[in-house]
């Protein structure tokens, strides 16, 4: 089975602090992807990277920044945390070109609160 | 970008009866994936059923089905037999061919005893 990641469960920072949150994933996947979750709003894609060192921004990449140094990992960086980025962020890969089975696999999720 | 809208924020159903959840997206492709996602209170996010746009046939999984009306760009869920199990947000997500995913606001669906 396919496993994602992500290094931190529940994660506290402080305001204007740099934080990073990393995501492995051991299937050799091209595609990874940042969301963030909050309630009445669903998933929205910050950044997603289709190999490495590329990443597109999603709907929501302002205050946030990526890397992807190699295949296997993806980092969300918050240069300066703020409270309004307290929120679920949720990692996923996929496989590029497997039409019978084109679907997001996904990290269990960090929970950041911004003090 | 495309957008996915589930207009029903919360949903209750008795246990063993059937529920259906609600899913319009809008695109202007013809060729997409579409998919029912659940996260129980673990968080983790699991596959229920996925939808490819040009399949005519709806897709199901045991006591999951969907009824696909691409016309109508609407994708809904229905749940038979409902267990306390199936008790999870679902989120209905649309995929374009780059693997982009976009998911709507979700529905807390709870199985009540």
């Amino acid at each position: 089975d396919v496993k994602v990641t992500q290094s931190s469960r529940y994660l506290v920072k402080r305001t204007g602090e740099k934080v990073f949150l990393e995501c492995v994933q051991d299937m050799d996947h091209e595609n990874m992807f940042w969301y963030r979750q909050d309630p009445g709003l669903g998933l929205r894609l910050i950044y997603f990277s289709y190999d490495v060192k590329m990443k597109e921004k999603g709907d929501i990449p302002e205050g946030y920044s990526v890397s992807r140094e190699k295949k296997e990992r993806f980092s969300l960086i918050l240069e300066s945390a703020s409270t309004n980025q307290t929120s679920m962020y949720l990692c996923a890969s996929s496989q590029v070109g497997d039409a019978t089975n084109e679907k997001l696999f996904f990290g269990s999720g960090t929970q950041l609160s911004v003090l | 970008a495309q957008t996915v809208t589930q207009s029903q924020p919360e949903m209750s159903v008795q246990e063993a009866e059937t529920v259906t959840l609600s899913c319009t997206y809008d695109t202007s492709e013809s060729n997409y994936y579409l998919f029912w996602y659940k996260q129980p209170p673990s968080r983790q996010m699991i596959l229920v059923i996925r939808q490819e746009a040009y399949k005519q046939q709806n897709a199901t999984e045991n006591r999951f089905s969907v009824n696909f009306q691409k016309a109508a760009k609407s994708f809904s869920l229905k749940i038979s037999d409902s267990q306390l199990g199936d008790t999870a947000m679902y989120f209905c997500a649309f995929m374009n061919i780059n693997n982009d995913m976009r998911f709507g606001a979700g529905t807390r669906l709870t199985v009540k005893p």
